[in-house]
């Protein structure tokens, strides 16, 4: 079955310590996302990767790491630096994150979603 | 300012009642393409539709259907007979042509309880 998957499914942080949250695709796809989800809100983006060996800071990536150097794997790194990590970690991929105006927008396809707690 | 609206944080219903979620976009492109996405209490987002901004058809699948207007920059989804099952977070999405990627802007979303 093709999909995205996550992992783990709830993590733990403890203070100054920094944790990696995978996430691994085998939809081909050369676009890949990581959003942040608070109660109540929507997906914020955190960073986002085009192709591999490359990859761009979203709107909240402060205090967040990325590696791209596989084109099914980006994982996130929430650092010690992010004081408040506590939410809802999504990863989505898309066909291609290039777009030319007058060609369909990519569809992005999530994981189920890791659930990062502070103890 | 928001680019995507979803004013009705929670909306609860009895099963087999009609639900409309409302869904108000701002952009100053013309080619955008609108989206919905269903989250259930397992947490991922499920894709539902894809809208662009020439086609304002509206669109039925099921007891889904899809009520696009751009006079009132509005993309409405209507639940008919709705069900248990469909209890989740709606969230719309708006995607410009403005960017060479693939940025999708998201509502805040609507949790969804139908009751039995």
């Amino acid at each position: 079955d093709g999909g995205i998957t996550q992992s783990p499914k709830y993590l733990f942080r403890k203070e100054g310590q920094n944790v990696t949250l995978s996430c691994e695709q085998n939809l081909n796809h050369d676009a890949m996302y990581w959003y942040r989800q608070d109660p109540g809100q929507g997906l914020r983006l955190i960073y986002y990767s085009q192709i591999v060996n490359d990859f761009q800071k979203g709107d909240i990536a402060e205090g967040y790491s990325v590696s791209r150097e596989k084109k099914e794997s980006f994982p996130l790194t929430v650092t010690s630096a992010q004081k408040n990590p506590t939410a809802f970690y999504l990863c989505a991929s898309s066909i291609g994150g290039f777009s030319f105006r007058g060609l369909a927008k990519n569809i992005q396809y999530f994981g189920a979603g890791t659930r990062l707690s502070v103890l | 300012a928001q680019k995507v609206t979803q004013a009705q944080t929670e909306i609860s219903v009895v099963e087999k009642e009609d639900v409309t979620l409302d869904c108000v976009y701002e952009t100053r492109d013309t080619t955008y393409y609108l989206f919905w996405y269903k989250q259930p209490p397992s947490g991922e987002l499920v894709f539902l539709i894809r809208r662009n901004s020439f086609d304002e058809q509206n669109e039925i699948s099921g007891r889904y259907s899809w009520n696009f207007q751009k006079s009132t920059s509005s993309f409405n989804f209507t639940i008919t007979a709705s069900q248990v099952v469909d209890s989740a977070v709606y969230f719309c999405a708006l995607s410009e042509d403005l960017y060479n990627f693939n940025k999708f802007y998201f509502g805040s979303g609507t949790k969804l309880n139908v009751k039995p």
